[in-house]
């Protein structure tokens, strides 16, 4: 399985800017959409962002995705406390057959 | 209702097999409408996908995982399972189901990289 790079931590007080980096290749961000999930400690995932840029309905516009290259990001605008949470950077890979390749994780923490 | 809900055994023991079933409700959607998805979180780490599956059959696995995984779907249940077999230690995991990519008649929409909704998901400890 494919794995995509996302840094492990990131921080940032409450209203800050926060933004995280999902870095994979050709074969997956480069050429197929990005998704986002955020994870609060003891539930389920949740979808954040799909195709790069889109929010479902009820998810804060505060929440922005990007996607250049091989690469993507996730912005947190006017960081929260409930933002603290783990976030996820997903995308199909077209190798190997076709796979869903997954960030590691990055831990938002508000201090 | 809760869309998804996994069940299954919550110990299973090593060398042994791994099932679980998710149930589909009529919030979580039509069940030959989307693909269906299994990933799992193993404690303290990172999300890990298994596997989709369409009702038409269509499956995709995790290529590390794809000589001990099946998925499988019963739509008249509206359910679909999953088996891992010769399990270890390793997979120790809290398993989730989840909604995957709608396809019509004629195409597919979005990505197999869409995973919502969620079910609670359920933690499954191999041990003896």
């Amino acid at each position: 399985q494919s794995m995509l790079t996302q840094p492990p931590s990131a921080s940032g007080t409450p209203g800050q800017r926060v933004t995280i980096s999902c870095s994979g290749s050709s074969s997956n961000i480069g050429s197929n959409p990005v998704y986002w999930y955020q994870q609060v400690p003891g539930t389920a995932p949740k979808l954040l962002i799909y195709s790069n840029n889109r929010r479902p309905s009820g998810v804060p516009d505060r929440f922005s995705g990007s996607r250049s290259g091989a690469s993507a990001s996730l912005a947190i605008s006017g960081l929260q406390s409930e933002d603290e949470a783990d976030y996820y950077c997903v995308a199909w890979d077209d190798s190997q057959n076709g796979h869903v390749a997954l960030g590691g994780g990055t831990k938002v923490t508000v201090l | 209702q809760v869309p998804l809900q996994e069940s299954g055994p919550r110990l299973v023991k090593p060398s042994e097999t791994l099932s679980l079933t998710c149930t589909v409700s009529v919030t979580g959607g039509p069940i030959d409408y989307f693909y269906w998805s299994w990933l799992r979180q193993s404690p303290g780490k990172g999300l890990e996908w298994i596997g989709n599956i369409f009702h038409s059959g269509s499956t995709y696995y995790n290529p590390s995982l794809k000589s001990r995984v099946t998925l499988a779907i019963d739509t008249s249940e509206k359910q679909f399972s999953l088996r891992v077999r010769s399990v270890t230690a390793a997979d120790t995991a809290v398993y989730y189901c989840a909604r995957g990519r709608s396809c019509d008649s004629k195409t597919c929409y979005d990505s197999h990289a869409w995973f919502g909704p969620w079910g609670r998901g359920t933690l499954v400890t191999v041990s003896s």
